[in-house]
């Protein structure tokens, strides 16, 4: 099974920092990982795919890299909303595995 | 746009079988894979498996033997039957659309609909 490990599991920031989380992977899984934000009594919503194709609606401040192992989801300016969890996932396999979360505070 | 919508018993015995439905709107389910996802504190997110238009089906090894996945292409919906379930099946159950290009990835989900096991 692959494993997806996120740092750090939470993170405070202030409205118009830049922050990043990083999301590891087990073994190589070239670019088949995308990116979820999830509030509180809500479903996650996708925000980045292949890596780093930004989903249509979400807004350009979210940007994400890598491959192989190794990937970051930035977050440039941050504004009140985009305080939340964040999970990666993986589709290299057919366990579509998840990151375990990073919780984005205040 | 796409919405999706969970239905089902929200308390199930132990031993007995999860059973949930999927109806999709705003997209035909004879297109992408329609998937079950769900999320514990204990486990986090969890993939459960997925569903093509075709019947052709996908699982978590380690739910498959406990796990199948059907459509109803007439209704727009899909269903998720989990047997012999435990406390450790207690979870939110979401649906979601699984887009296949470039990579799979999940980008429309269901508000989720809470299930709890217990006598």
């Amino acid at each position: 099974d692959i494993q997806m490990t996120q740092s750090p599991s939470s993170l405070s920031a202030s409205a118009g920092d830049r922050v990043t989380i990083t999301c590891r992977a087990s073994q190589s899984i070239g670019n088949y990982l995308n990116w979820y934000q999830q509030k509180p009594g809500e479903a996650p919503k996708l925000l980045i795919y292949a890596a780093s194709d930004l989903q249509s609606g979400v807004p350009s401040r979210f940007s994400g890299s890598g491959s192989g192992t190794d990937f970051t989801l930035t977050i440039s300016s941050l504004q009140p909303e985009d305080f939340a969890t964040y999970y990666c996932q993986e589709s290299s396999s057919l366990s579509y595995t998840f990151g375990q979360g990073t919780k984005l505070g205040i | 746009q796409v919405h999706l919508q969970e239905s089902g018993p929200r308390l199930v015995k132990p031993s007995e079988t999860l059973s949930l439905t999927c109806t999709v709107s705003g997209a035909s389910i004879s297109t992408f894979f329609w998937s079950w996802i769900r999320q514990s504190p204990g486990k986090g997110v969890e993939w459960i498996g997925h569903i093509y238009y075709t019947g052709s089906t996908n699982y978590n090894p380690s739910l498959e033997s406990r796990v199948t996945i059907s459509l109803d292409t007439p209704k727009n919906q899909f269903s998720l039957k989990l047997n012999s379930v435990t406390a450790a099946d207690t979870a939110v159950y979401y649906c979601a659309r699984a887009s296949l290009s470039p990579v799979v990835h999940f980008d429309f989900w269901g508000q989720g609909s809470l299930i709890t096991v217990s006598s």
